[in-house]
């Protein structure tokens, strides 16, 4: 079936740095990507859907300029998370898609002290 | 729009017994529906998937799903239920024509225990 990746798995950071996190699809290529966001003992929250080659389209209430994202390549699309802050702190999940279906990462826990 | 409600938080059911975990959607076309599976600090796994086709699903790991039009229900079933099937649960729908980008509307989850 489709796999897609996330690196890192964790990370823990100064408040005020700058995260990246990659999302890889290793069997497929995807045009659309998407990022999640979520909170312990809660659901998904869509923040943005990335798109190859164009601009990611962010969910209302969702900082662009503090969640960047770029899809450059069919197999691969970044989050970095600018000045991080405590409250930046949650699990962040991507998703590829193929065809019809979304497959998700393995997840990247965000800790900012 | 488009909504998935996922009644009951939390499931407990012995090992060997019946699971089922119920979703109901509510969307203004013919949806597309999945049931993914996410272990402790982990990614969501795609248990199954409705496309528009049979309306019993079968999916991994012995979980199956029926689509019902006139209920606008989605419900997850195992015959038996196994220790490895403790996890959360998520119902989800998405919406779209083919190519667009069929963004998944999720449930608020469902954890389920499984009892020795």
């Amino acid at each position: 079936g489709a796999v897609v990746s996330q690196h890192p798995s964790w990370v823990i950071c100064k408040s005020g740095t700058s995260v990246k996190i990659e999302c890889r699809s290793l069997d497929f290529q995807a045009t659309t990507m998407f990022w999640y966001r979520q909170f312990p003992k809660q659901s998904l929250m869509l923040m943005a859907t990335s798109n190859e080659g164009s601009k990611a389209t962010y969910e209302q209430g969702v900082e662009k300029d503090k969640f960047l994202i770029n899809h450059a390549s069919l197999t691969l699309s970044t989050l970095t998370v600018t000045s991080a802050h405590p409250e930046d702190s949650s699990f962040y999940i991507c998703s590829a898609r193929d065809g019809g279906t979304q497959y998700f990462g393995p997840g990247t826990r965000l800790l900012v002290l | 729009a488009q909504s998935v409600t996922q009644l009951g938080s939390h499931v407990s059911v012995s090992e060997g017994a019946l699971v089922l975990l119920r979703c109901n959607y509510s969307s203004s076309v013919p949806p597309y529906l999945f049931w993914y599976v996410q272990y402790p600090n982990q990614g969501l796994q795609l248990l199954l998937k409705y496309t528009s086709a049979a309306t019993l699903v079968k999916g991994i790991n012995g979980f199956e799903a029926e689509f019902k039009k006139s209920e606008t229900s989605f419900h997850l079933t195992k015959p038996s239920a196994h220790m490895s099937d403790a996890a959360e649960y998520f119902c989800a729908v998405a919406l779209g024509a083919s190519g667009s980008a069929r963004q998944l509307t999720f449930g608020s989850g469902t954890q389920l225990t499984v009892l020795p």
